[in-house]
């Protein structure tokens, strides 16, 4: 069964930074390629970034709003698909969501407030 | 960008009614189109893939079709269960973009 489980969400400062990681079971992570899609309270679903395989060059996309602040990575020999998140603005509150677009994780909020 | 044009935003609708929901291209994307089914609090779930191929899983009464601009969902048969918000995905070219969403409502 394909599993993705997300974390590191949390309560952030406007212009700090946070990290979120994805774990990955049940399919060959390596060979997948995998996205971050967020979603605003109330609001609908946007496409954040993602990131290749290794074998398809391993290069990364990103959705304008978040270019130059956020960095897409992974870690095939842990499964481990990650999301640096800086100089983050309160219009990046969000639950923020790991997927190969056919298959997603439950989530994990985060929040940038004062 | 490509943008994905949903329509409607909302519909109301009752048990055992058909359901047909339409996503606009602002160009050529080929078939690479998914539906996704969202309750709230649940992240989404993949629909159909390639406009209109049923996800492994997913009841027969949905169904996807289109090619090019024009896209559409159909519910064949409306079940309580499926009273959710509805998104088009277009994947054919970086970024990837989500239609508005349909919020299929009780009548």
């Amino acid at each position: 069964e394909v599993q993705l489980v997300e974390s590191g969400g949390g309560l952030v400062e406007p212009g700090g930074s946070l990290r979120l990681s994805c774990a990955a079971s049940g399919f060959t992570f390596s060979n997948a390629w995998m996205s971050w899609v967020r979603q605003a309270p109330g609001k609908g679903l946007e496409w954040v970034g993602r990131i290749k395989s290794k074998t398809d060059g391993g290069t990364t996309d990103y959705a304008a709003p978040v270019k130059g602040r956020f960095t897409i990575s992974r870690d095939d020999s842990n499964n481990t698909l990650y999301l640096q998140m800086n100089s983050l603005k309160t219009e990046d509150t969000a639950v923020y969501y790991c997927t190969t677009i056919s298959n997603w994780g439950q989530g994990t909020l985060v929040t940038v407030s004062a | 960008d490509i943008q994905m044009t949903q329509s409607p935003s909302s519909l109301s609708a009752s048990v055992g009614d058909r359901v047909t929901i339409t996503c606009r291209a602002s160009q050529g994307i080929r078939n690479d189109l998914g539906w996704y089914q969202q309750k709230p609090g649940k992240a989404p779930k993949r629909l159909i893939y390639a406009a209109s191929s049923l996800q492994s899983g997913v009841p027969s009464r949905f169904s996807g079709s289109g090619s090019g601009t024009e896209f559409t969902l159909t519910i064949s048969s409306l079940q309580p269960e499926d009273f959710a918000t509805y998104y088009c995905l277009q994947y054919n070219s970086c970024p990837l973009t989500f239609g508005g969403g349909t919020k299929v409502e009780i009548k």
